[in-house]
């Protein structure tokens, strides 16, 4: 089974529409991140947790929330959904900066 | 605002060629990893340098960290199909990974 998990994989949406992306892992991490993915611009990140009680904003927060449920899950909002919010959103973990973050499958979001 | 830069953007050679990435800042960085990405998956670390001037090698990967630890590059020698993929420098900024640009490999066989 995946370490880290994503879901859904795809998601085609409309303007305006709230959607939410779940992350779920099974490493017992616990730093987990949110990051967007567009060409030609890496991967650029959303928000991190470092444990349950410790949200961050990172990079390009704007638009987005989130929720850190649990240990192993963390999952990211889009409150309004607007095209160009449309990309591949990957979630990690690790557990120092230093090691080894591991990334899931990633979301590929549309919003039309 | 993005502060690590790659180049090339795009890489396109037959295989047993070699070919260095390179990955560029203003911003002095405590570490520096490496990553792989396949299409549909997400980034796998390939390594991490953390003093100025370090080189590691992982097979025909051949991985450096400038001495002012803003920049790094990577060597590959005799390139296979299989090295095919996106390439993301990472640094640690403030507790946090920021990701370069990317270089996307295709290795023709």
């Amino acid at each position: 089974d995946a370490d880290v998990t994503q879901t859904p994989r795809n998601r085609i949406t409309k303007t305006g529409k709230r959607i939410m992306l779940e992350c779920s892992q099974t490493k017992g991490h616990d730093r987990m991140y949110w990051y967007r993915q567009d060409p030609g611009l890496g991967l650029r990140l959303i928000y991190y947790s470092f444990d349950v009680k410790d949200i961050n904003k990172g990079e390009i927060s704007d638009g987005y929330s989130v929720s850190r449920q649990a240990q192993a899950k963390f999952s990211l909002s889009l409150e309004s959904a607007i095209p160009n919010q449309t990309a591949l959103y990957f979630c990690a973990t690790g557990q120092e900066v230093t090691d080894t973050q591991y990334f899931g499958p990633g979301t590929r979001l549309t919003v039309l | 605002t993005q502060l690590l830069e790659q180049s090339p953007q795009f890489l396109s050679i037959q295989e047993g060629e070699n070919l260095t990435v390179y990955c560029n800042s203003s911003s002095v960085f405590s570490s520096l990893q490496w990553y792989r990405q396949e299409p549909g998956e997400g980034p796998v670390l390939l390594v991490t340098v953390v003093t100025g001037g370090e080189v590691k090698k992982l097979k025909r990967l051949t991985f450096q960290f400038g001495d002012a630890r803003k920049d790094s590059s990577l060597h590959i020698t005799a390139a296979q199909p299989g090295d095919t993929g996106l390439y993301l420098c990472a640094g640690e900024n403030t507790d946090k990974l920021i990701f370069g640009t990317g270089t996307r490999l295709q290795v023709f066989p």
